[in-house]
This record gives C-alpha cells, sequence and structure tokens, in this order.
C-alpha cells in the first residue's frame, strides 16, 4: 500500500458549478478525515468517519458540502454551487483507531474556484 | 482546544539549531503533534510527545514539553536544505486534529 491518495490532484472549475473529489485511505484503516488548508494557515477539519458513519461535522461544513463513505473504504467529499471562498486544498486522512490514532495525509486536491 | 500558536517564519543557516515554537490550548491533549509539510506533497508526522513526558529526543529532533505554560517546542540540529518546509504543531481534539497556522522554516547556505 502506498499511502492514502487523492483525485484528483487539481481542480479549476467555475462559480456555481459541482466538484466532487475522492480519497481513497490507507487499506484497514478505520477512520477517515477531511480538512481544508488555506494559504497559510493550517488545515481545519471538516469531518469525519469511522467506517461507514460519518461522526462528526464541522461548522465550517455548509449545507453545500457532502461527504460519503459507503462501504467503510474510500471516500468523497462533494462541493455543490461553489464559490471563490471554497477555493483552497482539501486534505484527506485515514487512521486506525487507537493508542496514537496517527494521521496519515494524503497529497491534497487543490481547488480552484474562478 | 482550536487556538494553537506558533511563530510564522524562521530563517537559519545551514548547519545551524532551529527552534520552533508553539502553544497549544487543552491540558487534557494525551499526545502532541508535530508534522512536516514540504511543497506539493501531504502533511508527515514527523514526531510526537506524550503529554506525561517533558523530553523527546528522536536522532536530530528535540521535543520539549512544558505543560504548565502549556508550551512545545521543536529543535532541529544541525539544520539541512532538505528540513526546509513548513512545520505545524497539532493537539487531538476528540478525533480530529488542531493545527496551527505553520511554521516556516527556510534554510540558507
Amino acid at each position: 500500500d502506498t499511502g492514502v491518495s487523492q483525485d484528483p490532484r487539481h481542480k479549476i472549475t467555475k462559480r456555481g458549478q459541482n466538484v466532487t473529489f475522492r480519497c481513497d485511505p490507507i487499506s484497514e484503516h478505520n477512520r477517515l478525515y477531511w480538512y481544508r488548508q488555506t494559504l497559510g494557515q493550517g488545515p481545519e477539519f471538516l469531518t469525519y468517519f469511522q467506517n461507514e458513519a460519518q461522526l462528526e461535522k464541522s461548522r465550517l461544513l455548509s449545507d453545500r458540502f457532502s461527504a460519503e463513505r459507503p462501504k467503510g473504504s474510500f471516500s468523497t467529499l462533494e462541493i455543490q454551487r461553489t464559490e471563490q471562498g471554497d477555493s483552497a486544498m482539501y486534505l484527506c486522512a485515514s487512521s486506525v483507531a487507537g493508542g496514537l490514532n496517527e494521521q496519515f495525509f494524503g497529497p491534497g486536491t487543490r481547488l480552484t474556484v474562478l | 482546544g482550536e487556538d494553537v500558536e506558533q511563530s510564522l517564519f524562521l530563517s537559519v543557516r545551514e548547519g545551524d539549531s532551529s527552534v520552533i515554537n508553539c502553544t497549544y490550548t487543552d491540558s487534557s491533549s494525551t499526545y502532541l503533534y508535530w508534522y512536516k509539510q514540504e511543497p506539493g506533497a501531504g502533511l508527515q508526522l514527523l514526531t510526537y510527545i506524550f503529554s506525561n513526558m517533558d523530553m523527546k529526543q528522536d536522532q536530530r529532533l528535540t521535543v520539549l514539553l512544558n505543560k504548565k505554560d502549556k508550551h512545545l517546542s521543536l529543535r532541529i540540529a544541525d539544520t539541512q536544505t532538505g528540513d526546509s518546509a513548513i512545520y505545524f504543531c497539532a493537539e487531538p481534539n476528540d478525533y480530529k486534529l488542531s493545527f496551527g497556522a505553520g511554521t516556516t522554516v527556510t534554510v540558507r547556505a
């Protein structure tokens, strides 16, 4: 296993369009997280899954954002009616429950909304 | 645990030591983490420290924890050009991590 992968790596879209990102976690990692990182800031938590259950959503996650993890493996993050303020790097991470709970991060999807 | 603070920039000469400082908010954190982010790459866990420790050494890295002041520092000995990156301290907040804004370390020859 080569780690957490994300697709696409870059996405440019026009305001008002919908976009969907995919994250493939490390095999057997039951926890999956989405974060958003803007320039000059650290990652901010968006949402968290344990297996297929979405257990927490941040206040940052407006109604235009939805995330799924249908089979407890890969996850998708959809943004509807994108706005320029959605431009950011979207990071996915995965971990195994318990102990250190080390989160392994993917390379991110950079979204630019024109 | 949402206000983790770090100094934003550090410039260091190659071969010198780097010290990156961080203050955190949640005194009940079991672990505290340092992550490294290189250009075009995801975050990588660099090191961590248990909250019952004052110091942890890992090769060129030394982590110091002052629980009374909620202060965490990362020292990199013999800083190399490959150490140029953004360094984030992070504390757990339930399952998620709260990150500082990151310290950009620039290593000059």
